[in-house]
């Protein structure tokens, strides 16, 4: 099984909307960190937002807040006032703590397009 | 370093050729990890280390797919004999370790491998 959904593989956005990204997940893991990263076509990924299975307030930075819905198993990215520089792939991410590497497992992507 | 870096930024090699590709992590990160993203799709796994050993070699796709760290620091993947399918972006990332699942793992721009 997917341990991590992107449901949306592209999206197109008007500028300044605000758009919401899809993620879910699986695990069984009571402890788990959940990460979006941003990917610009220069192909760097760009750390967005992090939020701890614990956490029992919604992660926000900036213009980017996480939509934790922990029974439900989502953890879906908004970005408010959307700008043209938001243009990029979107990744979920997750990071279990039954894994002793902690590495993260990543989904598919949602491709983003902001159009002026 | 301040971020993570890494060599070369783009590889065209000749099928059958040996490739190395080199990382820098951020100074004080002990784990260090290796993607691959082929062209249009997600991350794969490929290799993790804590300091110089790596207990979780489980991503490599083939023998002809080797790496190692040193110093706690400076990592090589080595592709030996490569093939078309090696055609994608490789990834590097180190985070803290033995800290916990929390702790965000960050990536360096990739070094774009073309297998011609």
């Amino acid at each position: 099984a997917q341990k991590i959904t992107q449901t949306q593989p592209g999206m197109f956005v008007q500028e300044k909307e605000a758009v919401t990204l899809d993620c879910t997940y699986d695990t069984s893991d009571q402890s788990y960190g959940l990460f979006w990263y941003k990917q610009p076509s220069s192909g760097e990924m760009i750390f967005l937002i992090y939020q701890g299975s614990y956490d029992e307030q919604n992660a926000t930075e900036g213009r980017y807040s996480l939509n934790f819905q922990k029974a439900r198993k989502s953890a879906n990215l908004v970005i408010s006032a959307s700008q043209l520089g938001d243009s990029a792939m979107y990744f979920c991410a997750m990071r279990e703590a039954r894994d002793p590497h902690e590495k993260l497992t990543f989904g598919t992507g949602t491709r983003l397009t902001i159009i002026p | 370093g301040a971020g993570v870096s890494q060599s070369p930024s783009n590889k065209v090699t000749e099928k059958g050729k040996d490739v190395e590709l080199r990382c820098d992590p951020i100074s004080g990160h002990t784990a260090l990890y290796w993607y691959r993203q082929r062209l249009g799709q997600g991350l794969e796994f490929l290799i993790y280390f804590q300091g110089n050993s790596a207990p979780d070699k489980s991503g490599l796709p083939s023998d002809r797919f080797s790496a190692e760290r040193t110093g706690e620091s400076v990592s090589t993947l080595t592709i030996q004999r490569t093939q078309q399918e090696d055609s994608a972006v490789y990834l590097c990332a180190s985070s803290l370790g033995f800290t916990g699942y929390g702790n965000t793992i960050y990536f360096g721009e990739g070094s774009w491998l073309t297998v011609v």
